[in-house]
């Protein structure tokens, strides 16, 4: 089974800081995905990140691929309240018993105070 | 766009209790997962399918089976709930392996 060890697990921040939120594993994914999560619905996917070392830009927020498709993070810029939810992180198994499954982190809850 | 729907928002049962989460999809997507979701420990796929009367056990398949009887419907049953089971239940489905899922708003489930 492979492993996405999500971090932190909580962050409470005041309007307008940044933040960073990690994803690291020891497994190769052949693409990694960020979803939001508002309480009582399902995750939405935000972005689909594939090749090594790719950075996508979702207005404020910052999607990054490491470059041995090990990891990922997702920079948020200028936070705002509207930008309180769970991050989910979830890798692509890469082959074997794990090709085609999504493994996701453990979640981030953030909560931005004006 | 698509839509995964899950039939309960909340459902409420008894240890030993044998209980149907029936979730469906209408944009006639090959592939369906039944993935669990408790505070810490993220999502966890439990059965997933990807083509009728198939199905393949995830990470967690104990104490749970699937059924796929059309390619739009995929259930998730308990056989005897137990109070471990207590957690919220989330369907998702996609086009192919390499493709966005789309999740349905879950069923939060407590088993008494």
């Amino acid at each position: 089974t492979q492993l996405l060890e999500q971090s932190p697990q909580f962050l409470s921040i005041q309007e307008g800081e940044n933040l960073t939120v990690y994803c690291n594993s020891s497994s190769v994914f052949s693409s990694l995905q960020w979803y939001r999560q508002e309480p009582g619905e399902g995750p939405v996917l935000l972005v689909t990140v594939v090749t090594g070392g790719e950075v996508k830009k979702l207005k404020r927020l910052t999607f990054q691929f490491g470059d041995a498709r090990k990891d990922s993070s997702l920079h948020i810029t200028a936070a705002q309240p509207g930008d309180t939810g769970l991050y989910l992180c979830a890798g692509v198994g890469a082959g074997g018993t794990s090709y085609g499954k999504l493994t996701f982190g453990q979640g981030t809850i953030l909560t931005v105070h004006p | 766009d698509v839509k995964v729907t899950q039939s309960s928002r909340y459902l409420v049962k008894r240890t030993g209790e044998k209980v149907f989460l029936e979730c469906v999809q209408d944009m006639d997507h090959e592939n369906m997962f039944w993935y669990r979701q408790d505070p810490g420990l993220g999502l966890r796929l439990i059965y997933f399918s990807y083509d009728v009367k198939m199905k393949e056990k995830g990470d967690i398949p104990e104490g749970y089976s699937v059924s796929r009887e059309k390619k739009e419907r995929f259930s998730l049953i308990l056989e005897s709930a137990s109070t471990n089971q207590t957690s919220m239940y989330l369907c998702a489905s996609s086009l192919g392996f390499r493709i966005n899922y789309t999740f349905g708003s879950g069923t939060r489930l407590t088993v008494v």
